[in-house]
């Protein structure tokens, strides 16, 4: 059990731009979840995957953030047109369950500056 | 945000017991989870527990639920100056598998 990984670790990119962030869940883990946090916040929930279903998505989500499983392994959320208010820790999350409640592992986050 | 809310700071004495409460609004929240986060890094799980659970115990840590007032509180035993740390509530939505959570109780403990 390596935990969660994602990648890149911090990424400072010019407005405008586009970025991908990855999350490579724990193996096997079938629950995989975006959250994002600013300065002083807590997270804020994105995005919720089964398997390779896109089960939840909030209205935080806007049509510039997509986010994708095609294996039901890892993940990707990209982000295009980078505005400064992008500026965030990403986290990603994953669990194993078939039941509601679970137990929530979640990676050590992704840092984007936006310039 | 506004549905989960904590005292953003506390300060304990090293040695002392640090009781971290938390009051949360959506009274359909089946499952409800502490997470510990240290400057630069991501949320460290600490334990969760089920709404039908008065109590529970994990070494140095105690959870205590009042679902009637949705209120919960992690009480850390013998703090020691590495549990200085955010520490989040983190209900889960009673419709979804969002975890909602607050802004975080900032905990210092000093010698």
């Amino acid at each position: 059990d390596t935990g969660v990984s994602q990648n890149p670790r911090h990424k400072i990119t010019k407005r405008g731009q586009n970025v991908t962030f990855r999350c490579d869940p724990i193996s096997e883990h079938n629950r995989l979840y975006w959250y994002r946090q600013t300065l002083g916040q807590g997270p804020e929930f994105l995005t919720y995957f089964q398997n390779e279903a896109q089960l939840e998505k909030s209205r935080l989500l806007s049509d510039r953030f997509s986010a994708e499983r095609p294996k039901g392994s890892f993940s990707t959320l990209e982000i295009q047109r980078t505005e400064q208010g992008d500026s965030a820790m990403y986290l990603c999350a994953s669990s194993w369950s078939t039941e509601p409640g679970d137990t929530i592992y979640f990676g050590e986050g992704s840092w984007l500056t936006v310039v | 945000g506004e549905d989960v809310e904590q005292s953003l700071f506390l300060s304990v004495r090293e040695g002392d017991s640090s009781v971290i409460n938390c009051t949360y609004t959506d009274s359909s929240s089946t499952y409800l989870y502490w997470y510990k986060q240290e400057p630069g890094a991501g949320l460290q799980l600490l334990t969760y527990t089920f709404s039908n659970m008065d109590m529970k115990q994990d070494q140095r840590l105690t959870v205590l639920l009042n679902k009637k007032d949705k209120h919960l509180s992690l009480r850390i035993a013998d703090t020691q100056t590495g549990d200085s740390a955010i520490y989040f509530c983190a209900p889960r939505a009673g419709s979804g598998y969002a975890l909602n959570f607050g802004k975080g109780t900032s905990l210092l403990v000093t010698p």
